[in-house]
C-alpha cells in the first residue's frame, strides 16, 4: 500500500459543484501539504498543515478550503468549481521542524472541471 | 522573496548522451536544495538533496548535482542517460519561514530520451 494515498484519482465534475480531494497517510508525519499542478507551472502550494490545529494558506489558496480531520487525513475542498481549477493535485507530508527532510508524494487527483 | 527558476522547458538528448539540467534559485537566506523526479502518470519522488557539507551530492539512478553558491546554482548531471530517465524533473528549495519548511518548485523540465 501506498505511504500517501489520494482518493480519487480523476474526477470530472461540472462547473459550481462542491468536490473534496481526500489525502491519508500512513508514514506518522505530522506536516501535510496540497500542491496544484499545472503545464509550464511546476507545482504551486495551496494549503499546508504543520499539525491538526495549525492549517496555513499557501500562494494559491483562494477558491480552496482545507480540513485536517486528523493526524493523518487531509482533505482539500473546492467549494464551486471552476474550469481553471483543472489540474493535477497532490498531496504531499514531511517531517521534522526544518526545512532539510524530503517530501513524500501522493499519486496525485487529476481534476477536470467543465 | 525565495525563487526557483528552471531555465529549460524540455531537453532531449540521445541515449547514452550526457545531460545537465539546469537550476537557480534566489535567497536571501540559507537553503536547502532538492532535485525530484515524475515518471509518467505517477507522484514525485526524490532524486537527491543538499542539506550542507560537500557541495557534490549524488542520488539516485546515477544522478548527481553541484551545489553551487556564488552563483546560486544546483545543476543536474548525469554522464549516461537511459530511455527510462524520461521524466519530468524538478528543483526545489526550502527554508525555515515562521517556524516551518515549505518546498517551493521551479516549474519543471521534460528530459525526453531519445534512440
Amino acid at each position: 500500500d501506498a505511504d500517501v494515498t489520494q482518493t480519487p484519482r480523476n474526477r470530472i465534475t461540472k462547473t459550481g459543484k462542491r468536490i473534496m480531494l481526500e489525502c491519508s497517510q500512513t508514514k506518522g508525519h505530522d506536516r501535510m501539504y496540497w500542491y496544484r499542478q499545472d503545464p509550464g507551472l511546476g507545482l504551486r502550494l495551496i494549503y499546508y498543515s504543520f499539525d491538526v490545529k495549525d492549517i496555513n494558506k499557501g500562494e494559491i489558496s483562494d477558491g480552496y478550503s482545507v480540513s485536517r480531520q486528523a493526524q493523518a487525513k487531509f482533505s482539500l475542498s473546492l467549494e464551486s468549481a471552476i474550469p481553471n481549477q483543472t489540474a493535477l493535485y497532490f498531496c504531499a507530508t514531511s517531517e521534522g521542524q526544518g526545512g532539510n527532510t524530503e517530501a513524500f508524494f501522493g499519486q496525485g487527483t487529476r481534476l477536470t472541471v467543465v | 522573496a525565495q525563487s526557483v527558476t528552471q531555465l529549460d522547458s524540455q531537453v532531449p538528448v540521445f541515449e547514452e548522451a550526457p545531460v545537465e539540467l539546469r537550476c537557480n534559485y534566489s535567497s536571501s537566506v540559507s537553503v536547502y536544495l532538492f532535485w525530484y523526479v515524475q515518471y509518467p502518470n505517477q507522484g514525485l519522488q526524490l532524486l537527491l538533496k543538499y542539506l550542507s557539507g560537500s557541495t557534490l551530492v549524488k542520488g539516485i539512478n546515477g544522478f548527481e548535482a553541484e551545489f553551487n553558491k556564488s552563483q546560486t546554482s544546483f545543476h543536474l548531471r548525469k554522464p549516461s542517460v537511459h530511455i527510462s530517465d524520461t521524466a519530468e524533473y524538478f528543483c526545489a528549495v526550502t527554508w525555515t519561514a515562521g517556524g516551518g519548511n515549505k518546498l517551493t518548485f521551479g516549474t519543471g523540465t521534460q528530459l525526453k530520451v531519445e534512440l
